[in-house]
């Protein structure tokens, strides 16, 4: 089946830095999602980003679909940015199964 | 419009026992997938229905687990007899017919002692 990699795995980072999270897969997608796991273990979609570009307040991603990777940008990151970011895609047809990453595992301190 | 829900939202058995554990999708959404996270690993996809229909349940670890989705509304995930190995957080999304985000609920941390 397809990989997913992530990395950097953990990331510490003092509030107001910015930082960038990799995902890397193995296989053409036609699904990429990025989800932030909070510390009360709540999934929320960040973003649908199959390729392109997108940009939602401090946070932007970027999906290189041919050389098969995506990006999350977190720019000026605040105590809430703490958790697990998780890159998940989907290879087969419309609505199938999502394959996640291991995750980054964020924490931003003061 | 209320985004997934699923019930209860952490639970504590005994090895040996059965829990039982509920996700209602967003209303409409023909689509329910079950994952689970385990020991701090990757989540993983358990199974996918359509409407009542089991469209892929390939990630289902072994038969003590039981999936139903009966009239394609909620679903329920039974695991009869648990074991340790299963204690995670167990998340249920939905997504329309043909859409490609999936929309994940709070997940249920079971705790298996």
């Amino acid at each position: 089946g397809i990989q997913v990699e992530q990395s950097p795995p953990d990331l510490i980072l003092q509030e107001g830095a910015n930082s960038t999270l990799r995902c890397n897969f193995s296989d053409s997608v036609n699904n990429l999602q990025w989800f932030h796991q909070n510390p009360w273990g709540q999934l929320i979609n960040l973003f649908y980003i199959p390729s392109g570009t997108k940009q939602n307040g401090r946070l932007s991603a970027t999906t290189v679909a041919t050389e098969r990777y995506s990006l999350l940008y977190i720019s000026s990151s605040q105590t809430t940015d703490s958790g697990v970011y998780f890159c998940a895609v989907e290879k087969g047809g419309t609505a199938s199964k999502l394959t996640f990453g291991t995750g980054t595992r964020l924490q931003v301190t003061l | 419009e209320a985004g997934v829900t699923q019930f209860p939202s952490h639970s504590v058995i005994e090895k040996g026992q059965t829990v039982t554990l509920r996700c209602d999708p967003i209303s409409g959404h023909d689509n329910l997938y079950w994952y689970r996270r385990v020991m701090g690993k990757e989540i993983k996809f358990l199974l996918h229905f359509v409407k009542e229909s089991k469209q892929d349940e390939s990630g289902m670890p072994n038969n003590r687990f039981l999936a139903e989705r009966t009239g394609g509304t909620y679903s329920t995930l039974k695991v009869q007899p648990a074991e340790l190995e299963d204690s995670g957080v167990y998340f249920c999304a939905s997504s329309q017919v043909k859409a490609v985000t999936q929309y994940f609920g709070p997940g249920t941390r079971l705790t298996v002692l």
